[in-house]
């Protein structure tokens, strides 16, 4: 059965900081890993997708990697802005097209 | 093109009673799937659908819940005699289609409150 890790559960930064958030899956058999950010009462916007062949995709001052073998992603985030706080949800999609969510990193961008 | 839209925002229903909750996917999108969300938890699967069809509902308990995706008209998530372990967050998101490269786009949620 697979499931999702993400480490940290919660994470305050100064604006301007670089972080990275962990995202780990037990079972290497996907088709893509997703990051999707969740604003308090919102829904989920997608961020970025990664296709299980490749290593990684970037937007902006974002950028996910990809490491399949090992069961890991990350999210990189450069220059972090408070506009940026949010929680933060991989979700990695399965062979049925299901896509299995993690428990989210909450992030505060304190000015 | 207007994104997922899903009604009600707030929902709030005493032990027992029905709950309906709906779901339009984008224009175009012939996918759809709902998700449940606790407190200070994940998502969590329940059914995907494609119109007249159920496709997986291997996340949707056996008793009180179903789905439906009409011809017509928006999905539907039913959920008879509520409890308070109903409670939460549920989320509509749809696709074009299925496919390794497809993102999914999710409406803003509805919010059951059982007293």
């Amino acid at each position: 059965k697979q499931e999702v890790t993400q480490i940290p559960a919660a994470l305050s930064v100064p604006e301007g900081e670089n972080l990275v958030l962990n995202c780990s899956f037990t079972d290497s058999a996907i088709y893509n890993l997703q990051w999707f950010r969740q604003d308090p009462g919102k829904g989920l916007t997608s961020l970025l997708l990664i296709q299980s062949s490749q290593r990684e995709q970037t937007s902006g001052r974002l950028n996910a990697s990809l490491d399949k073998s090992s069961g890991r992603s990350t999210l990189y985030i450069a220059a972090s802005q408070p506009g940026d706080s949010a929680t933060y949800l991989c979700a990695v999609m399965d062979s049925s097209y299901k896509l299995i969510f993690g428990s989210g990193t909450r992030l505060l961008v304190r000015p | 093109n207007a994104g997922v839209m899903q009604n009600p925002r707030h929902l709030v229903r005493r032990r027992g009673q029905e709950a309906r909750l709906r779901c339009s996917p984008m224009k175009g999108h012939s996918h759809v799937y709902w998700y449940r969300q606790l407190p200070e938890e994940g998502l969590k699967f329940m059914v995907y659908l494609q119109k007249e069809n159920i496709i997986d509902e291997s996340g949707m308990p056996k008793e009180r819940f179903s789905a439906e995706f009409p011809k017509e008209g928006p999905s539907i998530l039913r959920i008879q005699q509520v409890v308070r372990g109903d409670s939460a967050a549920y989320f509509c998101a749809s696709s074009p289609r299925a496919g390794l490269d497809e993102k999914l786009f999710f409406g803003s949620g509805t919010q059951l409150s059982v007293l």
